[in-house]
This record gives C-alpha cells, structure tokens and sequence, in this order.
C-alpha cells in the first residue's frame, strides 16, 4: 500500500506570516503528485500536478516543490490571508496506475 | 468547468436497508473514483474505474459494491448498510494525468 504521509497535521499563523507543508511519499515507481486545497463544505479543489523531479509550481501567492528521488514535495503560502484557511492534501500515484492515494492533509487556519 | 454530481447530499437511513449512491459526471473522463473519509481522517480509496465495464477494489476494504455500465455514471451500492458504514463519501474524475474533479460528497448516517 502506498503510504503518503503530510506534516505538520495542523498550523495556524497570522496574517502575513508565510508558511510551508510537506508531504512524503514512496519515491519508488512515482508517476504523479497532486495538491489540493480543501475548503469546509466544499469539495476538493486541485491546485498543482507535479510529475518530474525538481518541478517548481506556482500559483498567485502559492508554489510548490517536487523531489522525487527521495519521495517529498513542499507546498509554500506567501503572506497569508485568512482566504488561505483550508486543509491542503496531497496525492501520490505510481507508474502504471492512476491510483491516487492521499495524505491525511495539513489544517491551515489563518487568524487575522 | 469540471461538473460532477452525488446524490444525496445526505442520507440517514436505518440498519439493513440497501442503499445506492450516485455519481455522474459529464466530461466524459474515463476514469471515476470513490473515497471514503471518517471525521478528522484522510481520504481512503475504495474503489475505481479506469473506463466502461472496469473496476476495481481500493486500498480500504470495503462491503460496498460498484458498476460502470456508462462512462458518466458511478454508483455505489451498500447491500446491508451498518451504523460502520457511517461516513462520508466523495466520488471524483479525472483524464490521463489531469487532477481529480470531485463531487459535493454524500454525508451517510446509518443509525
């Protein structure tokens, strides 16, 4: 079983702070990484795929990471905002597959 | 834009009633999920589809059972629901590589 594992469990910063997740995964028959945000009573919502090592991501205030060869990715917010408060999840699949197993997410509650 | 419905959006239904959970999407993705996830816990695969007349078990072992008869439609079905069956369930989508389209979810109260 593919074991994706995401720290730390729960975060909360100030307003301005910046802040940045990890997420493990079997580095091993990697095919994909995702990343997700996860907003309460809402369903997930994609942020980044990220398929070759040294991948870099970004999106507005968000960018991501991607070493494959010792299986990790970091996710960073930049001046967060209290918009940013979700949970972050990250998904990993081997080569072959399109199996996307999840991590147990990173809670980011920003206070304002 | 991704569209992916569930229905219900909550559902409480009595021990040993069978129940259907439905999922349909209309991008046409060929490949469909489910994921089942308890209170504060991640999301766990229970089964998949990688097109029309293909599926297989997750990781989580589950009771419940599932079809793909069409490339749009889902669903899964619980013979026996049981108060363990209590969760909430979240079906999703994808193409080749593209991320995961999900659902609203479907929150099942067994009682």
């Amino acid at each position: 079983i593919l074991n994706v594992e995401q720290s730390p469990q729960s975060l909360h910063v100030q307003e301005g702070d910046s802040t940045n997740f990890t997420c493990s995964f079997p580095s091993s028959n990697f095919y994909a990484l995702h990343w997700y945000r996860w907003e309460t009573a809402k369903s997930p919502e994609a942020l980044f795929v990220m398929t070759l090592n040294g991948d870099e991501k970004k999106k507005g205030r968000i960018s991501a990471t991607l070493n494959t060869k010792e299986g990790y990715s970091y996710l960073y917010i930049k001046g967060s905002q209290p918009e940013d408060s979700a949970t972050y999840l990250c998904a990993s699949s081997t080569s072959g597959t399109y199996k996307y197993i999840f991590g147990t997410g990173t809670r980011l509650k920003v206070l304002a | 834009e991704a569209d992916i419905y569930q229905t219900p959006r909550y559902l409480v239904i009595g021990t040993g009633k069978k129940i259907t959970l439905e999922c349909s999407q209309t991008m046409g993705h060929d490949k469909m999920y489910w994921y089942q996830q308890d209170p504060g816990m991640e999301l766990h695969l229970i089964h998949y589809s990688y097109g029309v007349n293909s599926t297989e078990k997750g990781d989580l072992s589950s009771e419940s059972t599932v079809s793909r008869i069409r490339t749009e439609h889902f669903p899964l079905t619980l013979e026996s629901a049981r108060p363990s069956h209590t969760s909430q369930y979240l079906c999703a989508s994808s193409e080749g590589a593209s991320p995961l389209h999900f659902g609203n979810g479907t929150r099942l109260t067994v009682t």
